[in-house]
C-alpha cells in the first residue's frame, strides 16, 4: 500500500496523558497537513509542513499541541496534557511539489483520540 | 473561514444522477474549486476541481456557473457507495500558504 499511512488508528487516554500520532505520506510528497475532525463537523486545518519546514500552524494549535516533521518525511503529531476537548480524529494528508493551487490532497484513514 | 455554503443534506435514489450545488459568492480569479468526498470512518478522498471550464473525470462532473460564484457536482448515476459527506473547496493562495478549509459539507444519502 503506498498511500498515506497513520498511527495508531485508535487511541484511549486519560486525562492529563501525553499522546502521539504518527504519518507517513506519499513517499514523493513534500508537503504534509494535519487536520482535527470532530463528529458532524468537516476536517479542521492544524498545521502544514513543506519538507521539514513548518510553514503555517492554526490558532486551534494551543501550546500543547507541536507537530513536527524532522527529515521531511514522516511527521508526528504530539498532545501534551490531554483534555477532554481533544478527543477527535486526527487526519494527515500529503500532497505533491510542484502541483500548486490544484494540487490534490491524500488523505490517511485517520487516528481517533478518545479522552477519558 | 469557509467560503462555501453547501446544503447540509441531499437524498437521491440510486442510479439516478445527483447535482450537489456549492455557493462560492466571493471567489477571487485566481480560486480553484476543489471537491472531496468522505466515506463513514474514511478520510476524505479527492473528487474532481477545475478553475473556470467545465470537468469530467471517471467519478464525477463539474459545472461551473459563468460567473464562477457558483458550481455544481454531478454524480451520473448514483449508487450505495456514492452516500458520503461532499465538500466543496475553495484554493486561494493568502498569504502564499495552500490551506484547505473545509465546511460542513452536504451528507448524501442514496436510496436503493
Amino acid at each position: 500500500d503506498t498511500g498515506v499511512s497513520q498511527d495508531p488508528r485508535h487511541k484511549i487516554t486519560k486525562r492529563g496523558q501525553n499522546v502521539t500520532f504518527r504519518c507517513d505520506p506519499i513517499s514523493e510528497h513534500n508537503r504534509l497537513y494535519w487536520y482535527r475532525q470532530t463528529l458532524g463537523q468537516g476536517p479542521e486545518f492544524l498545521t502544514y509542513f513543506q519538507n521539514e519546514a513548518q510553514l503555517e500552524k492554526s490558532r486551534l494549535l494551543s501550546d500543547r499541541f507541536s507537530a513536527e516533521r524532522p527529515k521531511g518525511s514522516f511527521s508526528t503529531l504530539e498532545i501534551q496534557r490531554t483534555e477532554q476537548g481533544d478527543s477527535a480524529m486526527y487526519l494527515c494528508a500529503s500532497r505533491a511539489a510542484g502541483t500548486g493551487l490544484a494540487g490534490e490532497l491524500f488523505f490517511g484513514e485517520g487516528s481517533r483520540l478518545t479522552v477519558l | 473561514d469557509a467560503k462555501t455554503t453547501q446544503p447540509n443534506s441531499m437524498e437521491s435514489n440510486e442510479e439516478e444522477p445527483v447535482h450537489l450545488p456549492c455557493n462560492h459568492s466571493t471567489i477571487s480569479g485566481t480560486d480553484y474549486i476543489h471537491w472531496y468526498r468522505q466515506l463513514p470512518s474514511q478520510g476524505p478522498e479527492y473528487v474532481i476541481h477545475g478553475l473556470t471550464s467545465n470537468v469530467n473525470n471517471r467519478m464525477a462532473s463539474l459545472a461551473i456557473a459563468e460567473d464562477r460564484k457558483s458550481s455544481t457536482l454531478i454524480l451520473h448515476r448514483a449508487t450505495l457507495r456514492d452516500a458520503a459527506v461532499y465538500y466543496c473547496i475553495l484554493r486561494d493562495r493568502p498569504s502564499g500558504t495552500y490551506k484547505y478549509i473545509f465546511g460542513t459539507g452536504t451528507r448524501l444519502k442514496v436510496l436503493a
